[in-house]
């Protein structure tokens, strides 16, 4: 079965400075993976995914992710924080056969603040 | 807006009522997933429809859910005699035909047990 990690409930980072949320995962064969932000007393906004191709994702709001079969890890990325970015951050994983499972696996999630 | 839409936005009932949530996916999308979200936690995967066909269920969807999306488009999601732990954020999200495509979400159905 296939799980995701986020060792971070909470990170805190200044306006302007660079942010990471990390994220790992475990899953059989090559994963399909995603971020997804939400607000509160909202749904989950996509952000981005990882199919396959390029270790670095480029998505939404100027998020990108990087991924790293090694470390098995998927951590999301922005160069400058904004105040507006602060929000729940969830990491999710699908497994990549079209015969299998199509839900997708979420991290715990990791609140953001950015402080102005 | 051409969304995912989920009615209501909230429900407050006693402990052993019965409740019905309602989602329309994105009209072109024929996938539809529904998820229970509870405070602190991510979503968790309850059950998941392909058109009208339900393909798969969670262990967590217990005999007291029941789902059903009858002519592909909305899914309604029933809960019979409701218990203090079904209180969660119940999500609804749809996918397009195609395995890249991403899951999108509606804003969910916040139920309150009394």
């Amino acid at each position: 079965a296939q799980s995701v990690a986020q060792p971070e409930d909470q990170v805190n980072v200044a306006e302007g400075n660079p942010l990471t949320v990390k994220c790992t995962y475990s899953v059989s064969g090559n994963p399909y993976l995603f971020w997804y932000v939400q607000y509160p007393n909202r749904g989950l906004q996509f952000l981005l995914k990882y199919i396959t191709g390029d270790n670095l994702v480029k998505g939404s709001y100027g998020f990108e992710a990087e991924f790293n079969k090694s470390q098995t890890s998927f951590h999301l990325k922005k160069p400058s924080a904004l105040v507006s970015d602060s929000a729940l951050y969830f990491c999710a994983v699908r497994p990549p056969s079209s015969g299998s499972a199509r839900q997708l696996t979420f991290g715990s999630g990791t609140q953001l603040t950015v402080l102005p | 807006d051409t969304g995912v839409s989920q009615d209501p936005r909230h429900k407050i009932t006693k402990r052993g009522q019965n409740v019905t949530f309602r989602c329309d996916p994105i009209s072109e999308h024929n996938r539809l997933y529904w998820y229970r979200q509870t405070l602190g936690q991510g979503p968790e995967f309850l059950t998941y429809f392909q058109n009208e066909a339900q393909l798969e269920k969670s262990r967590l969807l217990s005999d007291r859910f029941s789902a059903e999306r009858p002519k592909g488009s909305f899914s309604t999601l029933e809960i019979q005699r409701t218990e203090q732990g079904d209180s969660a954020m119940y999500l609804c999200a749809s996918s397009a035909g195609t395995v890249l495509g991403p899951q999108h979400f509606g804003d969910g159905t916040r139920l309150s047990i009394l």
